[in-house]
């Protein structure tokens, strides 16, 4: 059960567009549409913003999305804005029916 | 409103127990999976046990099986973490989390509690 590769941190401008990987093998991410991803900013629980690949739960920006190829997945915030600062994980279901968090990243708005 | 509050957190020597409670209201509880997660501070998110809705299926990381046990009361809403030969490194902020209800992801978590291995 290693953890998901996720770089540790990425930055942007108010308004431009971030992408956060997302990498595992083909006995987690890459087997199975069962991503997620959760946004946490410091000292709070984590929050859902993304299942199963690229579904939103009510009340998320669209401007988060997510996708997948192959064992990779990918978060996108488009638009970025300073409440986006935080740090970030990805999840996904495994073969073992357990599940692995990524490494997390820290989302920076200059 | 959907919340959740975990307990039992606390300060425990090595090779000790400890029992973890997650209160849940403002839903059917006995209709969800239920998560447990676990986080140093500062450091990422671990996932550490889930359970069925009925209590049928559990399943555990490998650092934590054969040490901890999840189990659920719903007639009492409540979500248990039973820790037994606790380590230093399973010192965390312990999360309980509500599977969602139509897919893969947590997407109702509490605020945590604090549990502390050390002699």
């Amino acid at each position: 059960q290693s953890a998901l590769t996720q770089p540790p941190s990425v930055s942007g401008s108010p308004g431009q567009s971030v992408t956060i990987s997302c990498t595992g093998t083909s006995s987690d991410v890459g087997g199975y549409d069962r991503v997620s991803w959760y946004q946490q900013p410091p000292g709070t629980a984590p929050k859902l913003m993304i299942y199963d690949v690229s579904n939103r739960p009510s009340g998320v920006p669209h401007r988060f999305s997510g996708s997948k190829s192959g064992n990779t997945a990918s978060l996108t915030i488009s638009g970025l804005q300073a409440e986006d600062e935080a740090d970030y994980y990805c999840s996904s279901h495994t073969s073992t029916n357990t599940y692995v968090f990524g490494t997390g990243t820290k989302v920076t708005v200059l | 409103e959907v919340q959740l509050v975990e307990s039992g957190g606390g300060f425990v020597q090595p090779g000790g127990s400890l029992r973890l409670s997650c209160a849940a209201s403002g839903f059917t509880f006995s209709n969800y999976w239920m998560h447990w997660v676990r986080q140093v501070p500062g450091k990422g998110l671990v996932w550490v046990s889930r359970i069925y809705t009925d209590g049928s299926r559990t399943s555990y990381a490998d650092s934590v099986e054969g040490r901890f046990t999840i189990s659920r009361d719903n007639a009492k809403n409540t979500l248990y973490l039973q820790m037994n030969s606790l380590r230093a490194e399973d010192t965390a902020v312990y999360y309980c989390a509500r599977g969602h209800s139509v897919g893969y992801g947590s997407d109702y978590w509490g605020q945590g509690t604090l549990v502390t291995v050390s002699s």
